[in-house]
Parts: C-alpha cells; structure tokens; sequence
C-alpha cells in the first residue's frame, strides 16, 4: 500500500542554519500528490505546501521543495532557520486517502 | 470566512464512558473527514464523507466508534465505550473536494483514563 516515510524524528539546528527534512514515499499511482504539513504546539496541522509536478520547486513561507517522481522524494527545505519555525513538519501522500509519515520535530536553537 | 470548528475542545473520562464529538466543517466543503492523531504521531484516517455518504471507513473501529453527517455538513463522531488506547486527539477536517487541500479544525483532545 501507499506509505510515506521521514527518517528523521528530531531535526535540531541553530537559528540561520539551512533546514532540510526529508520525506520518501512509496505508491503504485503514476501521478502522486505530495504534501507538507507543519503543527505548532497544541495546534492543528496547516498545510505548508503540495506539488503534483514533476521536478517543479514550489515554494510558500521561505520554505520549498521539489517533488522527485524518480526518486520518489520530496524534502523540504528552508535557507535559514528562525526560532518560529521549530514545530512538527509532517510529510504526506495523497492516494484514495490522505497518508502521513510519522513527522519530524523540527527544534531550532538561538 | 470561518474555519473548521470542533467541539468539545477537551474530554476526559473513565474507561467505559461514551463520549461524542462535533465538527462543523468549512461551508460549502462536500467533504469531511475525522482523524484521530496518538501522542507524538500522525494524524491517522479514521472515516471520510462526501456529503453525507462514508466513502471510507475501514479503519474506524467499528465496535466501539461511529460517525454520521445526516445532512452533509455537521459530523458527529461518537465512542461507545472508551478505553485508554483511545487517548488521542481527534481532528476533523474538510475539503472542497476530495483531494483538495484539507483544513483542519483545533481537535478534541481525549484522555480515558
């Protein structure tokens, strides 16, 4: 079945320092619809960005990523970190359902 | 334009206790949907509508867990006999679509104890 896989469970960094989460997926559909999701302390996840196309950077909130069909990849990345951004960055895959990966505490330091 | 609303926004009971949840979805969204996310993981896919038909509800346990939207717009989510495994927060959300971006409400955070 569809799964969606984030190997890091705690990302922490230094305030300015480059953000990269990643985030593999597995599907047996042609054209996935990938999604990032970010949730800040007792709050509800909010969407942070989608791509369906293939090899095209789409960008929202100084944060980006490229959807890699070849790879089977879609990272997000940040060129530096703020104290704000540290939250849970979940990755997720849209099939017949909506699919998270278990999620990646990002925490950045001053 | 008002988001997705969920109440209560905390319930604690004894296990054995029934408890409901209420979610008003975005207006004009057709589908809606409840997922339940344990400490420290993903929000997980319990059951989705679109109106009011359940297009998907195979991992809502159905023993003890139920949800309708009789009218295609309120949801109520309902456990009939809560156990502690059930402690989690229960978020709903909705679309304008199915695959379309889904706005999630504040959740009901459960703790059975």
């Amino acid at each position: 079945g569809d799964s969606v896989t984030q190997t890091e469970g705690l990302v922490t960094l230094t305030e300015g320092l480059p953000v990269m989460l990643n985030c593999t997926y597995q599907t047996i559909y042609s054209n996935p619809f990938l999604f990032w999701y970010v949730q800040h302390l007792n709050e509800s996840p909010r969407l942070l960005l989608k791509s369906f196309t293939d090899n095209k950077r789409t960008e929202h909130q100084g944060f980006h990523a490229t959807l890699h069909k070849s790879s089977s990849s879609f990272h997000l990345q940040k060129s530096s970190a703020q104290l704000s951004d540290s939250a849970l960055y979940y990755c997720a895959y849209m099939g017949y359902k909506l699919t998270f990966g278990t999620g990646t505490s990002l925490l950045v330091d001053p | 334009e008002a988001g997705v609303t969920q109440s209560p926004r905390y319930a604690v009971l004894q296990e054995g206790q029934a408890v409901s949840f209420w979610c008003d979805p975005i207006s004009g969204h057709d589908t809606l949907y409840w997922y339940q996310q344990p400490r420290d993981q993903g929000p997980q896919l319990l059951v989705y509508f679109r109106d009011e038909a359940v297009i998907d509800n195979s991992q809502l346990p159905s023993d003890r867990f139920s949800a309708v939207r009789p009218k295609g717009t309120n949801s109520t989510l309902k456990i009939q006999s809560a156990k502690q495994g059930d402690t989690a927060t229960y978020l709903c959300a909705s679309s304008l679509g199915t695959g379309d971006e889904q706005y999630f409400g504040p959740g009901t955070r459960l703790t059975v104890l």
